[in-house]
């Protein structure tokens, strides 16, 4: 699959235990923020989003996460289940003007075992 | 309602040839954005159009790579002459506002 030498940072776990991935973004004048999942040979699907004016925004199963003071960001997945299996990626933004473009981070390869 | 496509899905080609790739935003999207994924990197943007011009083209990693939009509508992003190093995953998104929405991206090898 693409995941194949990219050397990316892997969490494992049991189905059923929350996940927490982690994310470190670059731009502390980054206002958006946005968690994507990517399934082998499949492009970036949106998660969750947040905005730089809230710390927590919960989801369907998962939580977004960010603390501008040291500009992280994590994501938890509650429950988590073998389709929950994948390679995440955080992306930061900046929400003004109208270039949306993303930075995007790392990724980290989610294994959920049964 | 159809997501982004892009075509095509998987491209092999030799080295110092052309590859023309193709993206259906979703319609009505004006914002259009080309990224790609070298192997062993993260997903780095390459440009963005709004309808047919070009807003942000600062992620094009060279002369090589040329990206249209004419009409607004489906946009095109053609390598040549392609050389190795421009292996990898080519994804494009579409979007109204913030939120992007992406393909399923052309994976392209260059032999």
């Amino acid at each position: 699959g693409e995941s194949v030498g990219l050397h990316l940072p892997t969490l494992s776990v049991q189905e059923g235990d929350n996940s927490i991935i982690n994310c470190a973004y670059s731009n502390s004048a980054s206002d958006y923020f946005i968690w994507y999942k990517q399934e082998s040979g499949k492009g970036p699907q949106f998660i969750i989003d947040i905005r730089s004016n809230m710390d927590k925004r919960q989801g369907q199963r998962v939580t977004v996460l960010l603390n501008k003071t040291v500009k992280h960001l994590s994501l938890q997945i509650a429950a988590t289940q073998p389709g929950d299996s994948a390679v995440y990626f955080c992306a930061e933004s900046l929400s003004g003007g109208s270039n949306y473009k993303l930075t995007f981070g790392k990724g980290t390869l989610l294994t959920v075992n049964p | 309602e159809a997501g982004v496509t892009q075509f095509p899905s998987h491209s092999v080609i030799e080295k110092g040839q052309t590859v023309t790739l193709r993206c259906d935003p979703i319609s009505g999207h004006d914002n259009l954005y080309w990224y790609r994924r070298v192997m062993g990197k993260e997903i780095k943007f390459l440009l963005h159009f709004v309808k047919e011009s070009k807003q942000d083209e600062s992620g094009m990693p060279n002369n090589r790579f040329l990206a249209e939009r004419t009409g607004g509508t489906y946009s095109t992003l053609k390598v040549q002459p392609a050389e190795l190093e421009d292996s990898g995953v080519y994804f494009c998104a579409s979007s109204l506002g913030v939120q992007a929405f992406f393909g399923q991206g052309t994976r392209l090898t260059v032999v």
